[in-house]
């Protein structure tokens, strides 16, 4: 079966500019996860979607990014404006069930500077 | 919050040697525990796991032992092989069912 997709796998970007990631998740997969993970350290989640609506976005920073999920399949996510410290790999993932095994993408990395 | 923790933050081995690797939690409610690995350039991909009631579990040459008293479950890797390189993140899952990422462990296999 085809995997998570994402897209662009690598963007740089000046400070205060806006960038767009997109995900697709697997077929079938109910619940799409949005991490964001800074160089030598794990993943940290910013925005959970069950179908289309949010379950978890309580580390997301709400003044610069933005999450959606169209009819509950693919997912974008948007920073404007763009700070320095944003510079990380941006994962998604999606699992079939909410606590069950979570398949990743290959991620997308930002470079601000 | 929840706190995770990896220890040791980089491991280095010799091929066919054994690698252990530990995590401690703090949140007594956790009842799942996997291991992912994180190749260079890919996203993490779960390798085992482990719910609470059960004390360990094998798959081949990978095991994972969990002390829900001590807050603690490991990851041992036997006959590792260069394959192995890569970083490993223990995830418990914390409150509101999320799991909660290790800093990572980088286990390095010379041949």
């Amino acid at each position: 079966e085809a995997g998570v997709a994402q897209s662009p796998r690598y963007k740089i970007i000046e400070k205060r500019q806006s960038v767009a990631f997109w995900c697709n998740p697997i077929s079938g997969h109910a619940t799409l996860y949005w991490y964001q993970q800074i160089l030598g350290q794990g993943p940290k989640l910013l925005i959970q979607f069950q179908n289309n609506g949010v379950v978890d976005d309580s580390q997301l920073p709400k003044d610069r990014f933005s999450a959606e999920r169209l009819k509950g399949v693919d997912s974008t996510l948007k920073i404007q404006p763009a700070k320095l410290e944003d510079s990380a790999v941006y994962l998604c993932a999606s699992s079939f069930e909410r606590t069950g095994e979570l398949f990743f993408g290959e991620g997308s990395r930002l470079t601000v500077l | 919050g929840e706190n995770v923790e990896q220890h040791p933050s980089t491991l280095s081995v010799q091929e066919g040697d054994s690698a252990v690797i530990k995590c401690t939690y703090s949140d007594s409610a956790s009842n799942y525990f996997p291991w992912y690995k994180q190749e260079l350039g890919k996203g993490p991909q779960l390798i085992i796991d482990i719910r609470s009631n059960v004390g360990e579990k094998k798959d081949q040459r990978i095991a994972v032992t969990l002390n829900k008293t001590a807050k603690h479950f490991s990851l041992h890797i036997t006959e590792t092989q260069p394959e192995d390189s890569a970083v490993y993140f223990c995830a418990p899952l914390g409150q509101g069912g999320k799991l909660i990422f290790g800093q990572g462990t980088e286990l390095s296999v010379k041949p």
